[in-house]
């Protein structure tokens, strides 16, 4: 069955340490994955995904398929990187399912 | 200034009573999803729509209903047989090709009074 996990509920970093949120996936396909964040008070948007490979704010993920894992890495962390961040996959079609959401507190 | 809109915010239910949930999108997609997001357990897919008149179950559509009778609209309706019903409730759309971003309204708040 298709499965997105994020082992970590809570996640606490001091400001300018590195951050690795993990994220792993069952499928059979070839995915497409992806990084939502949801910042307080604010709505769930994209925050990359991999096909595109890129970085924003400072975060990257790699897709890993012999590990199936697609963890996101940021070298030093910021305050305001502090919310929730959900890894999501992509099925074949549109349809999209969502992990159970890391929340990332960035202590000063 | 293009968006997915979700109203009313906040809701309050009797046991009992159907609500329905309205979501609009002027991006001009096809797609458009509603979750369900709990603590602990983040977005779960509820109805999914890829085309006006046309609409597929997700994970847990028992004890909701929805309809696609116009590209910009996707009412959710929660009914009286949906056992939990109090929940965060997120609309999405989207353009239907796999590695489309979602865009995603900010969410009602349902509470079963």
């Amino acid at each position: 069955a298709q499965r997105v996990t994020q082992p970590e509920k809570l996640l606490s970093v001091f400001k300018g340490a590195p951050v690795e949120l993990k994220c792993n996936y069952s499928y059979s396909g070839s995915p497409e994955l992806f990084w939502y964040v949801q910042y307080s008070r604010q709505r769930l948007q994209l925050l990359l995904r991999h096909i595109s490979r890129e970085s924003i704010k400072g975060f990257t993920a790699d897709l890993n398929k012999g590990e199936t894992s697609f963890h996101l890495k940021k070298p030093f962390a910021q305050e305001e990187d502090s919310a929730m961040y959900y890894c999501a996959l992509g099925l074949g079609g549109f349809k999209t399912i969502f992990g159970a959401g890391t929340r990332l507190f960035v202590k000063a | 200034d293009g968006g997915i809109t979700q109203s009313p915010k906040y809701l309050f239910r009797k046991e009992g009573q159907n609500v329905t949930l309205s979501c609009e999108q002027n991006l001009n997609h096809d797609a458009m999803y509603w979750y369900r997001q709990d603590p602990g357990q983040g977005l779960r897919l509820i109805y999914y729509s890829q085309i006006v008149n046309d609409f597929q179950k997700g994970d847990i559509a028992e004890g909701y209903s929805v309809s696609r009778e116009k590209k910009e609209s996707f009412p959710l309706t929660v009914t009286s047989a949906q056992k939990n019903p109090t929940a965060f409730y997120l609309c999405a759309s989207s353009r239907v090709t796999a590695t489309a971003e979602a865009f995603f309204g900010q969410g009602t708040r349902l509470t079963v009074v």
